[in-house]
């Protein structure tokens, strides 16, 4: 089956500590995955996406993630943690086309970020 | 940039009645999605659309209903909103490619009371 887990429901870092949010899929064909962002009361925002090529991808907000094939990781980082990051953060995973071209993606659960001063 | 506008940020229904909620994208996508986002359980498809007048069930399809009569705008309806419909509903569109994002509207907060 497919599936997207998140295994951090919740995390706090310290304003200018490092950041790993973790990101684990189960797909049976070669996937294409993102990173979204979403603020209080806000729609999700593409922070990144990674479809080939080089495992490591750059995105919006100085944040990256590394596709992990062996482990089957998508994980995103952030060097140095602002206040604004403070958000939650969805990973999503993707493939082939069915029907009429829709690329069906499959949510995980989210992380919730809380940065302290 | 892809702009996905949803016509409403909060709404506040009684229950029995008939909603519509609706979305319009800018950017000629052929594909429309809507999902609904509740704590916990992230992001689930309602519908989705990948043509005018086309439309397939999603995950959840249950006590929804969709509408799209023009490629720009997709519109969710709930047919006799039941309080269990309370929930954030997010629009979203993409290109016929199916390595391209989705790309989301701000979201509508539907209260069924």
């Amino acid at each position: 089956a497919q599936s997207v887990t998140q295994p951090d429901i919740h995390i706090t870092v310290s304003e200018g500590a490092s950041l790993e949010l973790r990101c684990n899929y189960s797909y049976g064909a070669t996937p294409y995955l993102f990173w979204y962002v979403q603020s209080p009361g806000q729609g999700l925002q593409l922070l990144l996406k990674y479809f080939s090529g080089d495992t490591l991808v750059q995105g919006i907000k100085g944040f990256e993630a590394e596709f992990k094939r062996s482990q089957s990781s998508f994980n995103l980082r952030k060097p140095s943690v602002h206040w604004s990051d403070a958000a939650e953060y969805f990973c999503a995973v993707g493939g082939r086309k069915i029907s009429g071209g829709y690329n069906k993606l499959i949510f995980g659960a989210g992380t919730r970020l809380a940065v302290h001063p | 940039d892809v702009k996905v506008t949803q016509s409403s940020r909060y709404l506040v229904k009684r229950t029995g009645e008939k909603v519509f909620l609706e979305c319009v994208q800018d950017m000629d996508h052929e594909n429309m999605f809507w999902y609904r986002q509740d704590p916990g359980l992230g992001l689930r498809l309602i519908y989705f659309s990948y043509d005018v007048k086309m439309k397939e069930k999603g995950d959840i399809p249950e006590g929804y209903s969709v509408s799209r009569e023009k490629k720009e705008r997709f519109s969710l309806i709930l047919e006799s909103a039941s309080t269990n419909q309370t929930s954030m509903y997010l629009c979203a569109s993409s290109s016929g490619f199916s390595n391209q994002p989705q790309h989301f509207g701000d979201g509508t907060r539907l209260s069924i009371l």
